[in-house]
């Protein structure tokens, strides 16, 4: 069956420290992965694809098929990056599977 | 609209009672998902439509739980006889592919308090 876990539910840190998002996903195939993020008050949106290859307000992901992680990453912290972050995977023509999420709070 | 709309935002129903929920989707957009987010996890699907039809229900948690988009825009999630359990935020999402790539558009959601 298909899994995503993101092992932490909080993550601190300061401002200007490395973040790092750990996601572990369980699937067979070739997934998509994606990274959700649900800022205070707003409502889920797409923060970025593996597929894409970009860098969203700083973040990367990289999938790493052999470690079947997609672990979000930034050099820098800033205080506007605290939210709920999710990781998701997809099949092709299927729905999201999303984890349990990981919140992260940047302290000034 | 300028995105998906859900209401009501809040419900609260005593056990037993039936609910509907109303989903309105980005005008245009194809798909739409509704799923399921329980307090402290992540969100669950519940079923998905392409237009009118919908394709895929291997979310509902029981046959209390209904989904309908008959004219394939709107769409509604109706809950007969809640239960305590049913207790969370519904979330409405929507997107213009056929095929589900990810970029979904989420609704602000429907809490739903069952007493």
């Amino acid at each position: 069956a298909q899994r995503v876990t993101q092992p932490e539910k909080l993550l601190s840190v300061f401002k200007g420290a490395p973040v790092e998002l750990k996601c572990n996903y369980s699937y067979s195939g070739s997934p998509e992965l994606f990274w959700y993020v649900q800022y205070s008050r707003q409502r889920l949106q797409l923060l970025l694809r593996h597929i894409s290859r970009e860098s969203i307000k700083g973040f990367t992901a990289d999938l790493n098929k052999g470690e079947t992680s997609f672990h979000l990453k930034k050099p820098f912290a800033q205080e506007e990056d605290s939210a709920m972050y999710y990781c998701a995977l997809s099949r092709s023509t299927d729905k999201l599977i999303f984890g349990t999420g990981t919140r992260l709070q940047v302290f000034p | 609209g300028a995105g998906v709309s859900q209401s009501p935002r809040y419900k609260v129903a005593k056990r037993g009672q039936d609910v509907a929920l109303r989903c309105d989707p980005i005008s245009g957009h194809v798909s739409l998902f509704w799923y399921q987010q329980a307090l402290g996890q992540g969100p669950e699907f519940l079923t998905y439509f392409q237009n009118e039809a919908q394709l895929d229900k291997s979310g509902l948690p029981s046959d209390r739980f209904f989904a309908e988009r008959p004219e394939g825009s709107v769409s509604t999630l109706k809950i007969q006889r809640t239960q305590q359990e049913d207790s969370a935020v519904y979330l409405c999402a929507s997107s213009s592919r056929t095929a589900n790539t990810g970029e979904l558009f989420f609704g602000e959601g429907s809490r739903l308090t069952v007493l």
